[in-house]
């Protein structure tokens, strides 16, 4: 039974164009949200992070959505760059504390096209 | 400031041997968790470490150990290897009461 779900594999885009990945929870506790890059051969790069208090955080290019009420959210990329690259996980983490396990998607492929 | 470090970054063991892997954690935090990633799957908790002891775990059995050190640092341990062990093993430090979790390069460990 998968809490987060990533249900595109893979996504390509075009360089300079906005690349927006999606994600959906299932699990009503959780709270605070995270978004990971990850290249080949390296650990996932914690991104950005939403708590469930916001809807919109923005970080230059990055900028992170949460809809409690579909319990879902977005990360959008603009403009996408080559170097953006890589698999991206989402993250939940259940309580509005921290020292909690995070929970994670299987992650989106993405390719961006120069 | 220095990073999270596992070594080693690459293992491979026999089904029914025992398998240690370590982890530094990144300088000042205080909690590391660690993590299974199967191929084309994400990260997966295993357990997490806070003041030396065990503050969490995931549906892993028993087979699956760990230890934190004063320094921070921490060890997974894993007896009685299987083959669905084989896995990408991460280790993520973070500040106690923070959401955010600092991974480290992990380590390949393949069971033939």
């Amino acid at each position: 039974d998968q809490q987060v779900k990533q249900n595109s594999p893979s996504l390509s885009v075009q360089e300079g164009r906005i690349s927006i990945l999606n994600c959906d929870y299932t699990n009503s506790m959780f709270d605070y949200f995270l978004w990971y890059k990850k290249y080949p051969a390296e650990g996932p790069t914690f991104l950005i992070s939403i708590s469930s208090i916001k809807d919109k955080n923005e970080d230059g290019r990055f900028t992170v959505f949460l809809n409690k009420s579909a319990k879902h959210l977005s990360l959008h990329i603009v403009p996408s760059q080559p170097g953006d690259s890589a698999v991206y996980f989402c993250a939940a983490s259940p309580w509005n504390s921290g020292n909690t396990p995070l929970v994670f998607g299987k992650g989106t492929r993405l390719s961006v096209i120069a | 400031e220095t990073g999270v470090t596992q070594s080693p970054t690459h293992l491979i063991k026999t089904r029914g041997q025992q398998v240690t892997l370590r982890c530094s954690s990144q300088s000042g935090h205080n909690t590391v968790s660690w993590y299974q990633q199967a191929l084309g799957q994400g990260p997966q908790f295993i357990f997490q470490y806070y003041r030396e002891e065990e503050n969490g775990r995931g549906n892993f059995p028993p087979r699956f150990s760990g230890l934190q050190f004063p320094n921070y640092s921490s060890e997974l341990n894993v007896n009685a290897l299987e083959l669905d062990d084989s896995a990408l093993y991460l280790c993520a430090s973070s500040w106690s009461g923070a959401h955010e979790q600092y991974f480290g390069p992990g380590t390949r460990l393949t069971v033939t």
